[in-house]
């Protein structure tokens, strides 16, 4: 299983734009990319996933170079309510969650 | 949609006492997790099953044990417990995703279940 890298926190002011950088140098050519957020006293929940190239949704950007080795969640003008613990997961489709390691993830604070 | 719902959510145990844990997914997922999370760390996965009848040890199982009799719910009990469990408890669940969907699995996540042993 490939291993996450990812910084232990950050802190940004509201309105910037936020970029979490995760490296997974290991990464196999069936493993998927997904991130997801935890807010104090919630469970994780799915915010974006990818495999190359460029994701977007309504929450957030996910960027992942041609070589696969890391990927950056971006955030565009973070708010307070973005606070929260984001963690990077790879690991590959067609395989149960059991195989999924969340680590500590990146803690995001937004500051007013 | 309700998705991932535990019970109870808030639960005080004296050492050595026992209790159960459950969660229930109306989301027809085939697999079904428990985890903890301790201040300061990550989620770490206690036990899972992929499928009804079915269960498996994760990274930390000691002092656990689980059941799926029914696909939609998932037990975590506790035989005796101790202060070490004291830690909030998620549940969660997914389905298998296959290449042909092109995607990986997306896991749901209940909102929690805080436990303390005293």
């Amino acid at each position: 299983l490939a291993k996450t890298t990812q910084p232990i926190s950050m802190d940004s002011y509201e309105g910037q734009e936020v970029n979490i950088t995760c490296s997974h140098n290991n990464i196999a050519t069936n493993d998927y990319i997904t991130w997801y957020q935890q807010f104090p006293s919630q469970g994780p929940r799915f915010i974006i996933q990818g495999y190359k190239t460029k994701v977007t949704n309504e929450v957030a950007s996910l960027f992942i170079p041609a070589d696969r080795k890391s990927s950056t969640l971006s955030l565009p003008r973070v708010s307070l309510s973005d606070t929260a613990v984001y963690y990077c997961l790879v690991a590959p489709w067609e395989t149960g969650a059991n195989n999924l390691f969340f680590g500590t993830g990146t803690r995001l604070t937004v500051i007013p | 949609n309700a998705g991932v719902t535990q019970t109870p959510k808030f639960r005080v145990l004296k050492t050595g006492q026992s209790m159960t844990l459950l969660c229930a997914q109306d989301m027809n997922h085939e697999y079904m997790y428990w985890y903890r999370q301790d201040p300061g760390m990550g989620l770490r996965l206690i036990h899972y099953s992929v499928g009804e009848g079915t269960t498996a040890k994760g990274e930390v199982p000691d002092g656990y044990n689980v059941s799926r009799l029914k696909k939609q719910n998932f037990l975590l009990g506790l035989e005796s417990a101790a202060p070490s469990q004291t830690s909030v408890y998620f549940c969660a669940s997914s389905y298998l995703a296959s290449a042909a969907e092109l995607s990986g699995n997306t896991i749901y996540f209940g909102e929690g279940s805080w436990l303390t042993v005293v």
